[in-house]
């Protein structure tokens, strides 16, 4: 299956500034996705990052608060802008995952971030 | 009503037990169907896609009823390291767009 980097893996972060989480893929992919998974609670699509093209944001997050940038084929960052202590999450990134005929999507292993 | 339902459990059971999950989607245009793996504080990990026709791995059966829009999870023979939390995925609406619906997720907990 693809293997994906993510860091960090955990920050502590003060009000008003801002973080930016990488994603690395071994492979090349069209898609990659982000998400957010609030305590005690299930993941939530943020964005979905095609190379080339702007990302496209779901109902309720907008580009001003997590801008994306997708320059290659493997590679996509997602920026918390502006923290505030509601955006206290865990963030991971996803691509579509096809290795050895089976079909899903893999995860990151997820940026904790806290808000102080 | 939440796209994805499932019974947040937990589910206490004993070692060696068998165990279903159960889960609804409200989306009929939903496409592709999985059941992940959460551990506590790690990421998702896919257990398994569902097919209309059913499939089984090993211990776990998964099973997808279109027309009820109902998808199950049955675990034989619980083991300690079963114990994690196990999320209900579909893709939202039609094709393979990478858009997944979580379920809030079903805690189990199987005890010795």
């Amino acid at each position: 299956s693809a293997v994906i980097s993510q860091k960090p893996s955990r920050d502590i972060c003060q009000r008003g500034t801002s973080l930016t989480i990488q994603c690395q893929v071994d492979s090349q992919v069209t898609m990659m996705f982000w998400y957010r998974q609030q305590p005690g609670q299930s993941l939530t699509l943020i964005a979905t990052a095609n190379q080339g093209s702007e990302a496209t944001y779901e109902s309720g997050f907008v580009i001003d608060k997590f801008p994306i940038s997708r320059p290659n084929l493997t590679f996509s960052t997602l920026t918390v802008s502006n923290m505030s202590p509601e955006d206290s999450s865990i963030y991971l990134c996803s691509v579509e995952d096809r290795a050895g005929g089976g079909y899903g999507y893999t995860f990151g292993s997820g940026t904790r971030l806290t808000v102080v | 009503r939440k796209e994805v339902e499932q019974d947040p459990g937990p589910f206490n059971v004993p070692e060696g037990a068998t165990v279903a999950f159960n889960c609804t989607y409200s989306n009929s245009a939903s496409q592709s169907f999985f059941w992940y793996r959460q551990d506590c504080r790690k990421e998702p990990k896919l257990l398994m896609s569902v097919y209309s026709s059913g499939n089984e791995d090993g211990r776990f059966t998964a099973q997808l009823n279109r027309a009820s829009q109902y998808i199950s999870l049955l675990i034989r023979d619980s083991k300690l390291s079963d114990s994690a939390t196990y999320l209900c995925v579909v893709t939202h609406g039609s094709g393979n767009t990478g858009k997944l619906i979580f379920g809030q997720g079903t805690t189990l907990q199987v005890k010795p």
